[in-house]
């Protein structure tokens, strides 16, 4: 199985101060024949299921906000929030979808300082 | 627009089975275009993927489980869910997810990432 590692597991950020949370996968997630990195990130507000943000590593999903950037090729991978507004407290998940069984990183929780 | 809505029982006795139902509303599930998925959370966890189906009726389901549990697609727009000899470890909040198609350069299909998501139903194995 790919291992998807995120990191930092918590992170406070100041309003409008910029966040970024990482993901590793333990295995290339970059198909080579059509340069696709399957990884995805969600976004999991409590008491709510995750909602797509990014497909395709950077593909930003429709109604997302563009304070919101993917990026990351091959193993390594970063979601940015470049100015947290309060409606951005929630964890935040990475998932590849190269290989079978899907897994998803373990989480970072991303609150307000 | 397409909504998903899980409804099931909210408490199985163990070694029980476990059987859930996602309505698919706005759209059909047999119309092509989409895998169907089943994901699960345990209590304050994160994110684990038990399998899906595709509207061809072919399955892909977790190693973790697959002994247990069988996903199938009914004539009432339902996707199912079925977990056999539960566990405590099986509680958990069950969600259903679309998933689009990617198709590689040979043309077989692969599942994308997961663009639309029930409300999720709990589920407390416990006697």
């Amino acid at each position: 199985d790919i291992v998807m590692t995120q990191s930092p597991d918590s992170l406070a950020v100041s309003l409008g101060e910029r966040a970024t949370i990482n993901c590793k996968s333990s295995q290339n997630i970059l198909y080579s024949s059509n340069n696709k990195n399957y990884l995805a990130w969600y976004q999991q507000k409590p008491g709510q299921p995750p909602k797509l943000l990014f497909y395709w590593a950077s593909i930003r999903q429709s109604g997302v906000p563009d304070r919101f950037s993917g990026s990351g090729s091959g193993t390594d991978f970063t979601l940015t929030i470049s100015s947290l507004q309060a409606e951005d407290v929630a964890v935040y998940y990475c998932q590849q979808y190269y290989s079978n069984p899907f897994i998803f990183g373990g989480g970072t929780k991303v609150e307000i300082k | 627009q397409v909504q998903l809505q899980e409804s099931g029982p909210g408490l199985v006795k163990p070694s029980e089975t476990l059987s859930l139902t996602c309505t698919v509303s706005g759209g059909s599930i047999s119309s092509g275009g989409y895998y169907w998925n089943w994901i699960r959370q345990h209590p304050g966890k994160g994110l684990e993927s038990i399998g899906y189906i595709y509207y061809s009726g072919s399955t892909y389901y977790n190693p973790s489980l697959r002994s247990r549990v069988n996903i199938s697609v009914d004539t009432s727009n339902q996707l199912s869910l079925r977990l056999r000899s539960v566990t405590a470890a099986d509680t958990a909040m069950y969600y259903c997810a679309r998933a689009g198609v990617h198709y590689y350069g040979s043309g077989k299909p692969w599942p994308s990432a997961f663009d639309l998501w029930g409300q999720g139903t709990m589920v407390t194995v416990s006697s």
